[in-house]
């Protein structure tokens, strides 16, 4: 069966701190999906990435990377020199057929 | 473009009352989502639509309904509701399904009382 964990429930980190977010995934498919969205505290969701399954290349946008390694199952999402303003819930979400399953989210707060 | 747009942005309902939640996309997707996010907790697919005259169940669909009707239109209906139904409503559109990310709106914060 489909399946995202996000074991991380809450994280708390201090400005300028590197975090990593885990994400790990269970399918049956051999091609795949996978996401990250970011919901801030004003509640809208925002898309990140997107990978498919045969790209196993590490991802870098910024401050933001993406490391994604099949032999373990995992999509995670490391956040560099964190900032305030990454204060959010941050959801992994795997594809489905017609659809996407989402993880139960982490929710990252970055203190000053 | 607009995106996805969702009316109402908040709404309070008695309990047993009905009402559409509306959902217009103007992307030309033909996937189409209801999902549900109860406070402090993630996101629950209620019912999705892969096209026009197509829906079907997602994870939590009692006490909703669904039409779609047109490409750009996907309302949900709340019939009876019950203060388990409050919650935060977000729709979302994508273009193929599971091979793309999906778009979302900007939800209505709902209030069964």
């Amino acid at each position: 069966a489909q399946k995202v964990t996000q074991a991380q429930t809450e994280i708390s980190v201090v400005e300028k701190e590197d975090v990593t977010l885990d994400c790990v995934y269970e399918t049956r498919d051999t091609t795949y999906y996978l996401f990250w969205y970011k919901q801030p505290p004003s509640g809208e969701l925002v898309f990140l990435i997107r990978r498919n399954s045969f790209d196993e290349q590490n991802e870098i946008s910024g401050r933001y990377s993406w490391n994604f390694q099949k032999s373990t199952s995992s999509f995670n999402f490391t956040i560099t020199a964190s900032q305030v303003v990454d204060s959010a819930v941050y959801f992994c979400a795997l594809s489905d057929t017609d659809k996407l399953i989402f993880g139960t989210g982490t929710r990252l707060q970055v203190f000053p | 473009n607009a995106g996805v747009t969702q009316t109402p942005k908040f709404r309070i309902l008695k309990i047993g009352q009905s009402m559409t939640l509306q959902c217009t996309q103007d992307m030309n997707h033909n996937y189409m989502y209801w999902y549900r996010q109860d406070p402090g907790m993630g996101l629950k697919l209620i019912y999705y639509s892969v096209g026009a005259g197509i829906t079907d169940k997602g994870e939590v669909p009692n006490g909703y309904n669904v039409s779609r009707s047109t490409t750009e239109d996907f309302p949900l209906r709340l019939e009876l509701a019950a203060p388990s139904q409050t919650s935060v409503y977000f729709c979302a559109s994508s273009w193929a399904g599971e091979y793309n990310e999906q778009f979302f709106g900007p939800g209505t914060r709902l209030t069964v009382l």
